[in-house]
């Protein structure tokens, strides 16, 4: 079956450091990768997205490669802020499979100091 | 963006009551809404896949008859927690998958709904 694997926490940073969150998934097929980020006592927000080998998914900088031959969609920043304090969820998607949901990782959560 | 709410944001309930948490997606529709629990500083657990215009599948271990879930249209599915006890406080999500939105199955999510039962 499908599954995804990151890496534990918590990380702590201090402000303007690099960010790595090793996320590595098991897949029939050519899934969809995803970053969500959930802020302290909210929903889920998409933060990143790719859809197929060799994709970047970037956005607010940060950026994930969908790595097809290591299995792995590792989210990358190369300098954090405290506002970025928040647990990071990484999650695969069965492409066009119909009412199959998201298979999500456990979470990473990160706290950036100032 | 597709935008999907979630009602109420909190509730605290006396054990043995009924709440009801409705999610609506705003501005697409969805023949497919999931519900999620998280617990503290989890992960979250898929309860149940709800789609438009029958029954909702639930996870192993779910029981159904205390997670009434009903999917009547297109742009609203509503999770009702029957008879709750304190161990059914939780957050919950919902997310709904919007079919028009290209090949690949991107989720969109609720806010989450934060229950407490006293």
């Amino acid at each position: 079956g499908n599954s995804v694997t990151q890496m534990e926490g918590p990380v702590t940073l201090s402000e303007e450091a690099f960010l790595t969150i090793n996320c590595t998934y098991t897949a029939t097929g050519y899934p969809s990768l995803f970053w969500y980020v959930q802020y302290p006592g909210e929903g889920l927000q998409l933060l990143l997205k790719a859809t197929k080998a060799d994709d970047k998914g970037s956005n607010k900088g940060f950026e994930a490669t969908y790595r097809k031959e290591t299995t792995s969609f590792h989210l990358e920043k190369g300098s954090v802020q405290v506002s970025d304090s928040a647990v990071y969820f990484c999650a695969l998607s069965a492409m066009n499979s119909g009412n199959t949901p998201l298979v999500f990782g456990k979470g990473t959560r990160l706290s950036v100091i100032a | 963006g597709a935008v999907v709410s979630q009602h109420p944001s909190r509730v605290i309930c006396k054990s043995g009551t009924s709440v009801k948490i409705e999610c609506r997606s705003l501005d697409f529709q969805a023949t497919t809404m999931f519900w999620y629990r998280q617990f503290p500083k989890q992960s979250l657990m898929l309860m149940a896949t709800s789609n438009e215009g029958s029954k909702a599948t639930y996870e192993q271990g779910v029981e159904k008859d205390k997670f009434l879930i009903n999917h009547a249209s297109l742009t609203l599915s509503t999770l009702t927690v029957t008879s709750a006890h304190p161990e059914d406080s939780s957050f919950y999500i919902c997310s709904a998958r919007n079919l028009a939105g290209g090949g690949y199955n991107e989720q969109f999510f609720g806010p989450g709904t934060r229950l407490t039962v006293l």
